[in-house]
C-alpha cells in the first residue's frame, strides 16, 4: 500500500526557514494532490496547504508547498518562523490504486 | 458555515463494538462530490485514516481495518455513523470526523477520545 514518510522532527530559530519533506513510497507523488495540515496540541488539524501549493485565505503566505517529482516528494516550507508555528504537521494524499486516503507520520516543528 | 461534531462512548471494554456518530451542518451528504471521513489519532501518535462515505453511498475503508469497520449515513439526519468491532486497548485514540469535497479534509470535528479498557 502507498505510504508517505516524513521526518520525525525539525527545529529552527525564530525568523528562519524550515522545510518538511513528505516522500511517497511508490508510484508518482505528482499523480495526486498533496495536502498539509497543522495540528496544535489538543486541537483538530487545520489545512495550511491544499492541492500541492494552494493556501487557504486565512493562512499566511509564509507557508508554501511544492512537489519534486525527481525525489517523489512534496515539501512544506515555513519562512520567517514564529513561535506560534510550533505544532505537528501532516501531509496527506490519495492512493488511487486502492482508493484510500493516506497520512504521513507527522513532523514536529520546534521553534527554538 | 460547516461544522461537524463526534459523539459516542468515552470508554469501551475490550471485544465490544464501538459506535460513533458524526453530526454535521452546513452541507448535505447528497451533494455531488461530498464525503465524510473518519480519522483517528492514538495519544502522542499520528493521524490514521479509517473510512469514508461519499454522497453516492460509496464506502471506502482502511485496508488494515476493513474487516472491523462499517460506515453508514443518514442524509435526512445529517449524520454519519462508524462502527468498529472487537475493540482492543490499541484502539484507544481520539476519533475525528471530517468533511471532504475532493481528496483533502477541509473541515474537522473537535474529536472524541475513546479509551478501551476493562
Amino acid at each position: 500500500n502507498f505510504m508517505l514518510t516524513q521526518p520525525h522532527s525539525v527545529s529552527e530559530s525564530p525568523g528562519k526557514t524550515v522545510t518538511i519533506s513528505c516522500t511517497g513510497s511508490s508510484g508518482s507523488i505528482a499523480s495526486n494532490f498533496v495536502h498539509w495540515y497543522q495540528q496544535r496540541p489538543g486541537s483538530a488539524p487545520t489545512t495550511v496547504i491544499f492541492e500541492d501549493n494552494r493556501r487557504p485565505s486565512e493562512v499566511p503566505d509564509r507557508f508554501s508547498g511544492s512537489i519534486d517529482s525527481s525525489s517523489n516528494s512534496a515539501s512544506l516550507t515555513i519562512s520567517e518562523l514564529k513561535t506560534e508555528d510550533e505544532a505537528d504537521y501532516y501531509c496527506q494524499s490519495f492512493d488511487s490504486a486502492n482508493h484510500n486516503w493516506v497520512f504521513g507520520g507527522g513532523t514536529k516543528v520546534t521553534v527554538l | 458555515q460547516i461544522t461537524l461534531k463526534e459523539s459516542g462512548p468515552t470508554l469501551v471494554k475490550p471485544t465490544q463494538t464501538l459506535t460513533l456518530t458524526c453530526t454535521f451542518s452546513g452541507f448535505s451528504l447528497s451533494t455531488t462530490g461530498v464525503g465524510v471521513g473518519w480519522i483517528r489519532q492514538p495519544p502522542g501518535k499520528a493521524l490514521e485514516w479509517l473510512a469514508l462515505i461519499s454522497w453516492d453511498d460509496d464506502e471506502r475503508y482502511s485496508p488494515s481495518l476493513k474487516s472491523r469497520l462499517r460506515i453508514t449515513k443518514d442524509t435526512s439526519k445529517n449524520q454519519v455513523v462508524l462502527k468498529m468491532t472487537n475493540m482492543d486497548p490499541v484502539d484507544t485514540a481520539t476519533y475525528f470526523c471530517a468533511h471532504t469535497s475532493s481528496q483533502d479534509f477541509d473541515y474537522w470535528g473537535q474529536g472524541t477520545l475513546v479509551t478501551v479498557s476493562s
